[in-house]
């Protein structure tokens, strides 16, 4: 089925320890982005990508890294685990102009 | 900056009733989009309803419909005839026109709607 697939959906991660979160879709979108979910505070925009090799920061983008080497991919790297990571991370993407996100399913991000 | 504001944390409302969501924002620009989507207890966030600013004609999808005041920045979501499965958290979104991408969508802080049987 088209859509945009997030992997894992659910992560343990020790303080100072990093990992990559996958992202891929295949409807050929040239948008993508990564928010991160916190209660009270809706989604919030860590980074995105309007094409392959262009990446921007969005909100909150401290502490995480993004690249776009292919229109499909979008992993979001985390390099040193923080408490304050611990959320639920959605990937995002669309087409131009307006037409809404398409979301993958969700990350729940434990950093203990 | 763009805000946007949901002032209701929780509502509930019987099955087979009609529930109005809230949402405000705040922009200075004159070409936007809005959105609702919906976020069940699976988490996945679902496209509920789009609006274009341009268009003064309100939004409506099946039973969910929208009440846009671009002057009073303002808009809300109706659900008609309520079903257990719109038991859900729901967002408000914006996007500037401008930007072709929608990089700057601004969610709200989310409705947590429960349709009680």
């Amino acid at each position: 089925n088209a859509g945009v697939t997030q992997t894992p959906k659910f992560q343990v991660l020790k303080t100072g320890q990093s990992m990559t979160l996958q992202c891929a879709q295949d409807m050929n979108h040239e948008y993508m982005s990564w928010y991160r979910q916190d209660p009270g505070m809706g989604l919030r925009l860590i980074h995105y990508s309007v094409g392959a090799g262009i990446t921007d920061q969005g909100e909150v983008p401290n502490g995480y890294n993004v690249s776009r080497s292919t229109t499909e991919d979008f992993p979001l790297r985390l390099l040193s685990a923080a408490p304050s990571q611990t959320s639920v991370y959605f990937c995002a993407s669309s087409y131009a102009g307006g037409s809404g996100y398409t979301f993958g399913s969700g990350t729940r991000l434990t950093v203990v | 900056a763009q805000t946007v504001t949901q002032s209701q944390p929780e509502m509930s409302v019987q099955e087979a009733e009609t529930v109005t969501l809230s949402c405000t924002y705040d922009t200075s620009e004159s070409n936007y989009y809005l959105f609702w989507y919906k976020q069940p207890p699976s988490r996945q966030m679902i496209l509920v309803i789009r609006q274009e600013a341009y268009k003064q004609q309100n939004a409506t999808e099946n039973r969910f419909s929208v009440n846009f005041q671009k002057a009073a920045k303002s808009f809300s979501l109706k659900i008609s005839d309520s079903q257990l499965g719109d038991t859900a958290m729901y967002f408000c979104a914006f996007s500037r026109r401008a930007d072709n991408y929608g990089q700057n969508f601004v969610f709200g802080p989310g409705t947590r709607l429960s349709v009680l049987p």
